[in-house]
């Protein structure tokens, strides 16, 4: 299996401008998670999925934050207008019902807004 | 929510030494996973261990559910087990995932 497939890997933006992040989680997973990761803040979950229906997004900073998944194999997160404190790692992360509820992360979009 | 503490926040070792990192949570959890990020940034899972001890290789984690703590041990460290260590836990949230703040662990050559 691929694992779970995150682009872009790196993006550097300006103040202001949209950014969205991709995602695309393993085959069969049934749940999928944005986590945001930043020094001061440590590992945060931003929203996450269940058989493509959004169930909890408190932990969404603010509207300027969406997120939507369409389909069992794909999900955005997007920032509009991005700001430079929303600079961090953005990770997604699946899991399936079945699978010991093992959570597998992807590698990280390394988000910087200047 | 469900708190989670790591302890201690950093461990500095000297290759082939032992080490246990602590987490403590605060309620009752039906999901206990533990987690390495490596230098490069990847999260790697390498328990999920809600209850009992596991064993993979030289690493091997244990998890008091009644008395809501988890440990993991590490033996003979290598360089290569340098990176952050993370319990994350899952309470009566169903689905929601919630995370420590990490054991930041160096091993030195």
């Amino acid at each position: 299996d691929a694992g779970v497939i995150q682009s872009p890997r790196h993006e550097v933006t300006e103040m202001g401008q949209e950014v969205t992040l991709r995602c695309k989680p393993i085959s069969g997973h049934d749940y999928l998670f944005w986590y945001r990761q930043t020094m001061m803040r440590g590992l945060e979950l931003l929203i996450y999925f269940n058989n493509n229906v959004p169930i909890d997004d408190s932990g969404m900073p603010e509207d300027r934050f969406s997120a939507k998944m369409p389909n069992a194999s794909f999900s955005t997160l997007k920032i509009q207008p991005s700001e430079p404190r929303d600079s961090a790692v953005y990770f997604c992360a699946s899991r399936g019902t079945g699978s010991g509820n093992t959570i597998y992360f992807g590698e990280g979009s390394w988000l910087t807004v200047v | 929510g469900i708190q989670v503490e790591q302890s201690p926040p950093d461990l500095i070792l000297q290759e082939g030494a032992n080490s246990t990192l602590r987490c403590n949570f605060s309620d009752s959890v039906n999901n206990l996973q533990w987690f390495h990020q490596n230098p490069w940034g990847q999260l790697i899972n390498l328990f999920y261990i809600p209850s009992g001890t596991k064993q993979n290789g030289r690493l091997s984690a244990t998890t008091v559910a009644t008395e809501r703590y988890s440990l993991l041990y590490i033996s003979s460290s290598q360089t290569t087990d340098s990176g952050v260590y993370f319990c994350a836990v899952q309470g009566t949230s169903y689905g929601k995932l919630t995370f420590g703040q990490g054991t930041i662990l160096t091993v030195h050559p």
